[in-house]
């Protein structure tokens, strides 16, 4: 059982670049969550997901997308990465019914030139 | 909406000494209350919970309750350890009925020195 995992670790990307972050969960939660993680701002919704198929913004969407085509996996995308881009991005998922327990990735630390 | 408030960091502690974090809300509804903790270089982890007022959720030897009347759920621990060195995140869930979005504080890292 590997909880939750995210793919790449790390990223350099130069602006303009694209690029797509995986998260997989093999717990079969209904829930998914992508979080950024900047210096003094905590932790950040950016994008989540209630169910396979659905998709929903968080507090900060602007310059990403996702998809979730697989209950497993929610992809988080970046079209035209730019430098406020850089963070580190955590993957989290929870069961149907426990939303407060949200099982977290290692993180993807990206950074944007 | 709703938010959580932490103290600042950095927090500096001695082994064994006593710990306190503050973290106060605002929320429209009844919130669940949470403290997460973040270790060097890992994603976060669940620490402890209380879903009701009064409740005192603890964990590891820490502990936190939930104050409806101070709006505060304040992390607390007797005797910090080294091994407690980590960023702690208190929130709360989304009081407008759906429980599964979490609001997060902005964090306060700890560090014990032996």
């Amino acid at each position: 059982n590997a909880g939750v995992t995210q793919t790449p670790k790390f990223r350099v990307l130069k602006t303009g670049q694209s690029m797509t972050l995986l998260c997989a969960q093999d717990m079969n939660h209904e829930y998914m969550y992508w979080y950024r993680q900047d210096p003094g701002m905590g932790l950040r919704l950016i994008h989540y997901s209630v169910g396979e198929g659905t998709t929903a913004k968080g507090e900060v969407p602007d310059g990403y997308n996702v998809s979730r085509l697989k209950k497993q996996n929610f992809l988080l995308g970046l079209e035209s990465a730019a430098p406020s881009q850089t963070s580190v991005y955590f993957c989290a998922s929870t069961p149907t019914g426990r939303g407060y327990e949200q099982y977290f990735g290692p993180g993807t630390r990206l950074t944007v030139t | 909406g709703d938010s959580v408030t932490q103290m600042e960091g950095p927090v500096t502690l001695s082994e064994e000494a006593f710990l306190t974090i503050n973290c106060t809300y605002t929320a429209t509804g009844y919130p669940s209350l949470f403290w997460y903790v973040q270790y060097p270089g890992e994603g976060l982890q669940l620490l402890l919970k209380a879903t009701k007022a009064d409740d005192k959720g603890s964990n590891k030897g820490f502990e936190a309750t939930y104050r409806k009347e101070t709006t505060s759920f304040h992390l607390e621990k007797g005797s910090v350890q080294v091994s407690d060195s980590a960023v702690y995140f208190c929130a709360l869930t989304d009081s407008g009925g759906s429980n599964y979005k979490l609001t997060f504080g902005k964090g306060t890292l700890l560090t014990v020195n032996p």
